[in-house]
Formats: C-alpha cells, sequence, structure tokens
C-alpha cells in the first residue's frame, strides 16, 4: 500500500539548473495535483491533472511544467532554477468527484542555490 | 490576497482539555471545507470535512463547525492529547473548481 511515492526526498540545485520531481500513485486516481509549502505561506497549488493527458495551471505555475502521458505519473519540471523556488514540494491525488479528500506523498525538500 | 485565513499561527492547550482551531474565509463561493493535519517531515492527512449545506460534522474526537453567515468554522478536538500535536491546515473548494485552497497552517501543541 505505497500510496503516492515522490522522489527525491531532497534536492539542492544550483541557479539555472533543471531537474524533475517524480510523483506516482497506485490507486488509480484520476486527479493529482503539486503543492509547495514555504513558510508562513501555507500550501499553495502550483499544477493540478483531472486525467491522463490532461493538465491546468494553479496558483502559483510560473518557472514549472507538468505533463501526465499515464494514471500513475505525475511530474514537475523545473526549466531553470531559481532561488524562489527554494521551497517544499507535495504531491498529491484523489479519486471521485471534488471534494474527495487528497492523500499526499512525503514531500521533496529543495534548495536552490 | 489570502481567502482563507488562520489567523493565530499557534495554540498550547493540555491533555485532556479542549483544542480549538478557527478558520475565516472570504470567498462567499466556497462550498466545502476540509481539515488537515500535518506531522514534521510527513505530507498532510486528511481529518475532517464538512459540506456548506451542513452546520456540523463529528468524527471521534474531532467536530467541525461551519457559521455560512460569518464565514468561518472552527475545528474541535475533545479531549486533546499529545499525540494531536502538529500543524493544522484548513483549506476551501468552490463548487466546480478542482483548486483546493489552503489556509497557513496553525501549529498545535498538546501538553502531557
Amino acid at each position: 500500500n505505497a500510496g503516492v511515492t515522490q522522489t527525491p526526498k531532497f534536492q539542492v540545485l544550483k541557479t539555472g539548473q533543471s531537474m524533475t520531481l517524480q510523483c506516482a500513485q497506485d490507486m488509480n486516481h484520476e486527479y493529482m495535483s503539486w503543492y509547495r509549502q514555504d513558510p508562513g505561506m501555507g500550501l499553495r497549488l502550483i499544477h493540478y491533472s483531472v486525467g491522463a493527458g490532461i493538465t491546468d495551471q494553479g496558483e502559483v505555475p510560473n518557472g514549472y511544467n507538468v505533463s501526465r502521458s499515464t494514471t500513475e505519473d505525475f511530474p514537475l519540471r523545473l526549466l531553470s532554477a531559481a532561488p524562489s523556488q527554494t521551497s517544499v514540494y507535495f504531491c498529491a491525488s484523489r479519486s471521485g468527484q471534488v471534494g474527495e479528500k487528497l492523500f499526499f506523498g512525503s514531500g521533496t525538500q529543495l534548495s536552490v542555490l | 490576497d489570502q481567502q482563507v485565513k488562520q489567523n493565530s499561527p499557534s495554540l498550547s492547550v493540555q491533555e485532556g482539555r479542549i483544542s480549538i482551531l478557527n478558520c475565516d474565509y472570504t470567498n462567499s463561493m466556497f462550498d466545502y471545507f476540509l481539515w488537515y493535519k500535518k506531522y514534521p517531515a510527513e505530507g498532510p492527512t486528511f481529518l475532517i470535512s464538512i459540506s456548506s449545506i451542513k452546520d456540523k460534522n463529528e468524527d471521534g474526537r474531532f467536530t467541525v463547525f461551519l457559521n455560512k453567515s460569518a464565514k468561518h468554522l472552527s475545528l474541535h478536538i475533545v479531549p486533546s492529547q499529545p499525540g494531536d500535536s502538529a500543524v493544522y491546515f484548513c483549506a476551501a473548494l468552490q463548487g466546480g473548481s478542482e483548486k483546493l485552497v489552503f489556509g497557513k497552517g496553525m501549529k498545535l501543541t498538546v501538553n502531557p
């Protein structure tokens, strides 16, 4: 019963580098999303997907790309990392109707120097 | 502009007493509200939810109250236990939207 799996758990990047945060779920959930958590800011939605091939922007999408080629995976790409992207990133998924509870991964701590 | 507000950053209570966590919202179109709990180095976990057609929902020691006219909800934990020590997030959803909006969180400490 893995649930939502995020890799890596920790990552340090230099400004301008690119990387992909991985997220996979084994619950056959249609909806997946990415949030970032910053001190004093709560959780803010970056991008979300309601199914394979369908993605949309959240509250803070700039600097991030996503794609959804399978139901299970929803990677988050940083094209050119900036110090402002230093944060803890959470992937989440849910099934069923809007309002169903989200299941979160354990997070990726990203530092951009 | 914060649509979901948790104005108190922290709360400390004694074991066995009641914990009351408050949340205010500004968007009158929100019609579904959820509470999540988060331990350090873990992802948030769902705690309890309430639809705008109700004013109260209970699940064991946890009760959420919704006052739509005041745009206010609260989470009551009775009795509080040391294992309840965590950060609690209030979240809201507008009907038809896929975007769950979170508050900044509130750190609850339950002292033995």
